[in-house]
């Protein structure tokens, strides 16, 4: 299971773009890169995954640059209650486990 | 809705008393885990069925054990907990499908908070 690196914490405020990005030197070829999200007191909570590129849906994207040894998440126009923890993992479905690294806590500012 | 229920969400047991949680799931999903999350860190996985298939974490200490009598319940067992093992537990599920897909996401349930005095 590749490891990842990310920030430990960052702060923004409302209305901001956030980028969080997740460095991951020794992923593998057959590797996903999935982003989870944590409120306090809650289970983790799965945003966004992908392969290559770019990928988008209605809470996140998720760009991927052509080496994959990194990922950066991009949050459009947060607002208070994105304020959590942002956990990147890698990893393939060969693996039944995931491992979680530290995570980013994102604190937005009003 | 499917989802993953755990119960009770809070729990207060004595120092050295045997304590229960229970974690159930209407996904139908063939992997559950149990993972201990302490104050300000990562989910820490304790261990996971894959099916009846258990599996261990090398560093999950002997106190720390599990049942899956099927595929909807797991249980995890703390057979004599010590102040260290107060912490959030999370129980998550996951279905495993076979090829070079996409991994499968986990569904976490809200977790059960356990206090030990």
């Amino acid at each position: 299971l590749a490891k990842t690196t990310q920030p430990i914490s960052m702060d923004s405020y409302e209305g901001q773009e956030v980028n969080i990005t997740c460095s991951h030197n020794n992923i593998a070829t057959n590797d996903y890169i999935t982003w989870y999200q944590q409120f306090p007191s809650q289970g983790p909570r799965f945003i966004i995954q992908g392969y290559k590129t770019k990928v988008t849906n209605e809470v996140a994207s998720l760009f991927i640059p052509a080496d994959r040894k990194s990922s950066t998440l991009s949050l459009p126009r947060v607002s208070l209650s994105d304020t959590a923890v942002y956990y990147c993992l890698v990893g393939d479905n060969r693996d039944d486990k995931i491992i979680f690294g530290k995570g980013t806590r994102l604190h937005i500012l009003p | 809705d499917a989802m993953v229920i755990q119960n009770p969400r809070y729990q207060v047991t004595q120092f050295g008393k045997p304590v229960t949680l229970s974690c159930s799931q209407t996904l139908n999903h063939n992997v559950m885990y149990w993972y201990q999350q302490k104050s300000s860190q990562a989910p820490k996985l304790l261990f996971h069925y894959y099916d009846k298939d258990f599996n261990n974490e090398a560093d999950t200490p002997d106190n720390f054990q599990s049942r899956r009598p099927n595929t909807s319940f797991c249980f995890l067992d703390i057979r004599s907990p010590g102040l260290g093992d107060a912490a959030m537990y999370l129980c998550a599920t996951s279905t495993i499908r076979t090829g070079y897909s996409s991994t499968d996401t986990q569904y976490f349930g809200p977790g059960t908070r356990l206090t030990v005095l």
